[in-house]
């Protein structure tokens, strides 16, 4: 079963400073796909950011981006610029193509003023 | 569009009581799923739906039932209700699997006393 850890439970960055959150992921496929969901205060789940594992490009929306690094498994997110608003639990997820969503343990993501 | 609704927002259970929780979707997609949050172990899937008339188990099925008689809907029962199953409860809806964004409801929290 495929499985994806996030190592940091707790997160904490400056307004205006950049942040990255770790996840990694354990698969024997070589065709899935990799999100980054936010869950802020509200509950409501959002996504962020999405990566094809067969692009070896980063994705990048704004101010998010990832660092997906295939070999290693190990999908990341960047936050530049953080903002207020950018506090809230980030998930990361995995999926096949055909496949069911799987979710980290989720990580923490404190602004401070 | 509202999107992925659920009703209700909070509920109270006592242990042994029956329940449904419900969810609908007005965007017509085909994929539809039901998954857990608890603290520290994000998201888990239950229970989900390729198409109407389909569904299959998730990674934490047992004490919940599911049906699919049309696009739209996806209900979750909870037959006897235990303490174990106090949790939050989304709902999510996507037009397929692969990179397809998933689309989630606001949640519904339960406690079982």
């Amino acid at each position: 079963a495929q499985t994806v850890t996030q190592s940091q439970p707790e997160m904490s960055v400056q307004e205006a400073e950049t942040v990255t959150l770790s996840c990694t992921y354990d698969t024997s496929e070589s065709d899935y796909y990799l999100f980054w969901y936010k869950q802020p205060p509200s509950r409501q789940m959002i996504l962020v950011i999405r990566q094809e594992a067969y692009k070896q490009q980063n994705a990048t929306e704004n101010r998010f981006s990832v660092n997906f690094q295939k070999a290693a498994k190990s999908f990341s997110l960047k936050i530049s610029d953080s903002q207020l608003g950018d506090a809230a639990m980030y998930f990361c997820a995995y999926r096949l193509s055909y496949g069911k969503l799987t979710f980290g343990q989720g990580t923490i993501l404190t602004v401070h003023p | 569009n509202a999107g992925v609704t659920q009703t209700p927002k909070f509920q109270v259970l006592k242990t042994g009581q029956s329940m449904t929780l419900q969810c609908a979707q007005d965007m017509n997609h085909e994929y539809m799923s039901w998954y857990r949050q608890d603290p520290g172990m994000g998201l888990r899937l239950i229970h989900y739906s390729v198409g109407a008339g389909i569904t299959d188990q998730g990674e934490v099925p047992n004490g919940y039932n599911v049906s699919r008689s049309t696009t739209e809907d996806f209900p979750l029962r909870l037959l006897s209700a235990a303490p174990s199953q106090t949790s939050v409860y989304f709902c999510a809806s996507s037009p397929g699997t692969g990179i397809h964004e998933q689309y989630f409801g606001p949640g519904t929290r339960l406690t079982v006393t």
